[in-house]
């Protein structure tokens, strides 16, 4: 079965210091990779999405993502993080064949103290 | 930019109201989503439509239906609105069924049914 995985409910940091958000999946053929945020009441907002090439990927508000492909892996990071991008993130997965269609992760909440 | 919009924020019904949500997106998008967000499940697809008057049941369809009459506009209803329907729904669109394609939010509706 094709899914996503986000280990982790909660990931707590300091502002100023780096970020990263883990994601793997299980996908049958090559992935293709998003990263979403939603902000409080707000719906999500694309961030970056990984489709071939670079295994960085850097997208909005300064958050890059790295795809590992023997990890199954696409960890989204951030070099310093704000107060303001505490918020909750999801990763998704465009399975090979479907029409168009996102599986998501069951999201993970990034909180940041100054 | 592309907007999606949905016609309410939030909505309180009753067990056994029918219930209509609507979403209208304004970039002639051939897709259109409806989603189900719960704490700890991520987003479930409910139905998609990849075409006027065409849909396709997502994972749990149980207890929904849509209905795709023009291009822009999308509409979720719940035949008869149950407690476990309780949820934020959020309807996303993307240019066509390509497997790369960026999904857009709206902003959600917060349904509670007493």
């Amino acid at each position: 079965a094709q899914s996503v995985a986000q280990p982790e409910d909660q990931v707590n940091v300091a502002e100023g210091n780096p970020l990263t958000v883990k994601c793997t999946y299980s996908v049958s053929g090559n992935p293709y990779l998003f990263w979403y945020v939603q902000y409080p009441n707000r719906g999500l907002q694309f961030l970056l999405k990984y489709i071939t090439g670079d295994n960085l990927v850097k997208g909005s508000y300064g958050f890059e993502a790295e795809f590992n492909k023997s990890q199954t892996s696409f960890h989204l990071k951030k070099p310093s993080a704000l107060v303001s991008d505490s918020a909750l993130y999801f990763c998704a997965v465009s399975p090979l064949g479907n029409t168009g269609k996102l599986i998501f992760g069951q999201g993970t909440t990034l909180q940041v103290k100054p | 930019d592309v907007k999606v919009t949905q016609s309410s924020r939030y909505l309180v019904k009753r067990t056994g109201e029918k219930v209509f949500l609507e979403c209208v997106q304004d970039m002639d998008h051939e897709n259109m989503f409806w989603y189900r967000q719960d704490p700890g499940l991520g987003l479930r697809l409910i139905y998609f439509s990849y075409d006027v008057k065409m849909k396709e049941k997502g994972d749990i369809p149980e207890g929904y239906s849509v209905s795709r009459e023009k291009k822009e506009r999308f509409s979720l209803i719940l035949e008869s609105a149950s407690t476990n329907q309780t949820s934020m729904y959020l309807c996303a669109s993307s240019p066509s069924g390509g497997v790369t394609d960026t999904q857009y939010f709206g902003p959600g509706t917060r349904l509670t049914v007493l």
